[in-house]
Order: structure tokens, then C-alpha cells, then sequence
């Protein structure tokens, strides 16, 4: 299948600063990525969707000013989070769409960011 | 809104018994379902997907039916093995941007 690479797998940064998360497309175009959180044993939160060339779609109670996301390409997009704090430390998670398919989304294999 | 329910609870089978994993919806239905398998520390992997006119789908070991007038599916895996184990997440998939929205997931524990 499709491959979704996400960059990087751990990080740890500090309280106040920002931390930017790739998700790269490696064998496909997609015009469509979409970016995650998830919590110890629940379930993935849909954050944003994001569409190559245009500004991305939040999904209810995530602040885009937090969560900046950027579709600069048909096969990359990022997150950055900004002036980080200890609760934003999660599993962030891509996926992508092929855009010649309608139906699989490919996830990348996450990034877990601890804010200390 | 939407709400996706899966067995919170671990399900431990013997190797070799039939795994079925229930994930009911709340509301309007899906234009598909799917399920995705994730390992810990991990990103879900694709597994199946199944359309809303759709009753069963198969692929190898697994199973999918989907019930719109329950607005129940139902996963299983015959001839389960141990490296089955992991937890399995049910997500439901509509038109216009294909927004995926996940349950919880359930954890499947295989014994050998």
C-alpha cells in the first residue's frame, strides 16, 4: 500500500517553544491530509483537515492559532505547535488520501510529543 | 453529533476461536466503514471497508458485515492468532472531504 512517512517519531521540547511535525506522502499525491491526536487508550480526535493550497479546516474546540498547519505541496503538510505547554504533549498522527482513490486514508506512524 | 461506540473492554480469545468486535454508531450513516488495526506507539493500518450498500466483506482471515438499520458492524477474525493481537479501531467515513471520525477502539488479546 501507499506509504505516509511522518517526522519525527519522538520529540521533547520545552514549555513556550514550538514544535513542527512533517507528514510526507511518499508514493502518492494527496490533496488531502488529515492530522490527529490521540490520548492513552482513546480514540484518534480529528483536529484539522487540510488541503493543499488553501487554508485548512479545524475542527470544533482545536484553536488554529495553537495548531498551525501548512499544505505548501501535493505531498506534505505540517503542524506546528505553538508555545507548546504540558498538555499538549499527545500522539499526533497524519493520514493521506490518494487523491486517484476515494476510500483508504495511509497514516504515517506518528510523532509523540512530551512538553516539559 | 456523531458517536462511535466500541467495546471498551479487552477481549481475550484462545488461538485457533473466531474474534468478533462490535462498533455501533449514533445518527446518520456513513458512506463506508472501515476498520483499522494499531499497534502500540503506532499509526493505523488499513484493514477493510465496507459501503453502506454493502452487507459482508471479506479479505483472508477477516469479516466485516454492516447492519445500516441496526447502524452496527461487526469485525471477526477466524483462526485467530496471537499476532493478531492489538487493538482495532472502527471508523465511519462520509462524503464531501471524506472526513474520518474513530472509535475508541477495542483490544484484542490472543492466548496461544
Amino acid at each position: 500500500g501507499a506509504v505516509v512517512s511522518q517526522h519525527p517519531s519522538r520529540v521533547i521540547c520545552k514549555s513556550g517553544t514550538s514544535v513542527k511535525i512533517e507528514c510526507r506522502s511518499l508514493d502518492f499525491q494527496a490533496t488531502t491530509m488529515f492530522w490527529y491526536r490521540q490520548f492513552p487508550k482513546k480514540s484518534l480526535m480529528l483536529m484539522a483537515t487540510s488541503n493543499e493550497g488553501s487554508k485548512a479546516t479545524y475542527e470544533q474546540g482545536v484553536e488554529k492559532d495553537k495548531f498551525l498547519i501548512n499544505h505548501a505541496s501535493l505531498t506534505l503538510s505540517t503542524l506546528t505547535v505553538t508555545s507548546a505547554h504540558p498538555e499538549d504533549s499527545s500522539f499526533y498522527i497524519c493520514s493521506a488520501r490518494d487523491q486517484g482513490l476515494s476510500t483508504e486514508a495511509f497514516f504515517g506512524q506518528g510523532t509523540r510529543l512530551t512538553v516539559v | 453529533s456523531q458517536k462511535i461506540e466500541q467495546n471498551s473492554e479487552a477481549l481475550n480469545i484462545q488461538e485457533g476461536k473466531t474474534a468478533t468486535l462490535t462498533c455501533n454508531y449514533t445518527n446518520y450513516s456513513p458512506a463506508y466503514l472501515q476498520w483499522y488495526r494499531q499497534d502500540p506507539g503506532r499509526g493505523p493500518v488499513f484493514l477493510l471497508l465496507i459501503r453502506e450498500n454493502e452487507k459482508e466483506k471479506r479479505k483472508e482471515r477477516l469479516k466485516v458485515t454492516f447492519d445500516t438499520t441496526l447502524k452496527q458492524s461487526l469485525f471477526h477474525i477466524t483462526a485467530s492468532q496471537p499476532a493478531d493481537s492489538a487493538t482495532y479501531l472502527c471508523a465511519l467515513a462520509y462524503t464531501g472531504g471524506f472526513k474520518t471520525i474513530f472509535g475508541a477502539g477495542t483490544r484484542l488479546f490472543v492466548k496461544a
